[in-house]
């Protein structure tokens, strides 16, 4: 079957730094998302990862490893309102989206 | 205005009873979409449209039906609801190109008691 693993929950201090992981198997791969979610809100989209590397995007930065199925968000200079989950999902074979449950990121001052 | 605006916000109904989902759109994107988040478990995909007369089945379509009225409207019904379609209900639309991301309606919630 397919899956993604991402932490449940976690917890990081204003101003730090953290990273999120996600591993995947899929059938196919056809690119890696990270949405941010705050509660109650709607998905929105973060990055988008199809090749090998790090995509840096301000405060944030995605990596993807095809080869280990893994990928992370990097988030720095942690800020308050950066409290929310982080949605990771792959896109398989048939272009379909596998979404994983989501890591509920709190951050403490 | 939000380019993606679901109604209702919120819904509470009884089992058994019919009831739609509304999503309209003013991105001009051909592809629209039905999603239902559930406490602890990822997004899932109950239909989806590429353009007015394209519907096409998702993951958990079963209970559900959809109708695609036009380009920018997709409403979704549930033909007699029961208590495990309780759950938060997000439309979206993409525009096909590129990476193709989602840009999300602010959700419904429905409780079916």
């Amino acid at each position: 079957g397919q899956n993604i693993d991402q932490p449940t929950e976690m917890t990081a201090t204003e101003g730090a730094i953290v990273q999120i992981n996600c591993t995947y198997q899929t059938s196919g791969f056809n690119g890696l998302f990270w949405y941010q979610q705050h509660a109650g809100e709607a998905p929105t989209f973060l990055s988008y990862n199809v090749l090998d590397g790090l995509e840096e995007k301000g405060r944030f930065s995605s990596f993807l490893s095809r080869s280990k199925g893994y990928s992370y968000l990097l988030l720095k200079e942690l800020q308050m309102k950066d409290s929310a989950s982080y949605l990771c999902a792959v896109r398989d074979s048939n272009y379909q989206l596998i979404w994983g449950a989501g890591t509920k990121l709190i951050i403490k001052p | 205005d939000a380019d993606v605006t679901q109604t209702p916000r919120n819904r509470i109904t009884k089992t058994g009873k019919r009831i739609m989902l509304e999503c309209s759109q003013t991105k001009g994107h051909d592809r629209m979409y039905w999603y239902r988040q559930d406490p602890g478990l990822g997004l899932r995909l109950i239909y989806y449209s590429f353009d007015v007369k394209d519907i096409n089945k998702g993951e958990i379509s079963d209970g559900y039906s959809v109708s695609r009225q036009a380009q920018a409207k997709f409403s979704l019904s549930l033909e007699s609801a029961i208590p495990n379609q309780t759950a938060l209900y997000f439309c979206a639309t993409s525009d096909g190109q590129g990476a193709e991301k989602l840009f999300f309606g602010s959700g419904t919630q429905l409780s079916v008691l």
